[in-house]
């Protein structure tokens, strides 16, 4: 089993409609989650971090965290045809390690 | 420097060679890391480095990989031998402190990666 798991797609949505991105992960002690996002050809850059359970909403973005499922999402609001990108769930495995798991990524596609 | 900057950008190579890829992190960051992408797939950890040593290297395939960073700055990924099979980008990062911290600090920043080929 792989330490973090995501469906890599494609997703697509329409140009307005809200995008729904999972990941679920295998260490039950893991601590800190991140969404990357990555254009083609680019590297991954941030765009949320959450430490808690529950909700945590940055403008059109939500990541959700759920640690008894071991389960965390992303979603996105107002898709835009910007917003066409692979999106990597990443997650440290375990409180202090220094570490770093990556998700194959899921694929988005907006269409206009 | 104001971001992680990678040299080369694009290095090509015969197999068997010898490769050396160098990251320079955000000034200040103490923590650096490699990571390695192939197509389609999550970057793959290879080494962690906070300060001038490696705090984790489990993720480096086998004995050809070796990474250095002497003065606690500037780090070099070095391959030995190389094989089709390490054809890659390989991205570094930095972030002030390790990803073990729960804070913003703990951040992950990219470089551009170095793209690898081995003929």
């Amino acid at each position: 089993q792989k330490e973090v798991e995501q469906n890599s797609g494609p997703l697509s949505v329409p140009e307005g409609a809200i995008a729904s991105l999972n990941c679920t992960y295998s260490d039950r002690g893991s601590q800190s989650f991140f969404w990357y996002r990555q254009y083609s050809g680019k590297s991954p850059e941030l765009i949320m971090s959450i430490y808690s359970n529950g909700d945590k909403e940055d403008g059109r973005f939500t990541a959700q965290l759920n640690k008894a499922s071991q389960y965390v999402s992303l979603l996105i609001r107002d898709s835009q045809p910007s917003d066409s990108a692979t999106y990597l769930c990443a997650v440290n495995p375990v409180s202090g390690a220094n570490n770093l798991f990556f998700g194959t990524g899921t694929r988005l596609t907006v269409i206009p | 420097g104001a971001g992680v900057s990678q040299t080369p950008s694009n290095k090509v190579t015969e197999k068997g060679k010898y490769v050396e890829l160098r990251c320079d992190p955000i000034s200040g960051h103490t923590a650096l890391y490699w990571y390695r992408q192939s197509l389609g797939q999550g970057p793959e950890f290879l080494i962690y480095f906070q300060g001038t040593g490696a705090a984790d290297d489990s993720g480096l395939p086998n004995d050809r990989f070796f990474a250095v960073r002497p003065e606690g700055s500037v780090s070099t990924l070095k391959i030995q031998r190389t094989e089709r099979g390490d054809s890659a980008v390989y991205l570094c990062a930095s972030s002030l402190t390790g990803t073990g911290a729960r804070s913003g600090a703990n951040v992950l920043t990219f470089g551009a990666g170095s793209r690898l080929t081995v003929l």
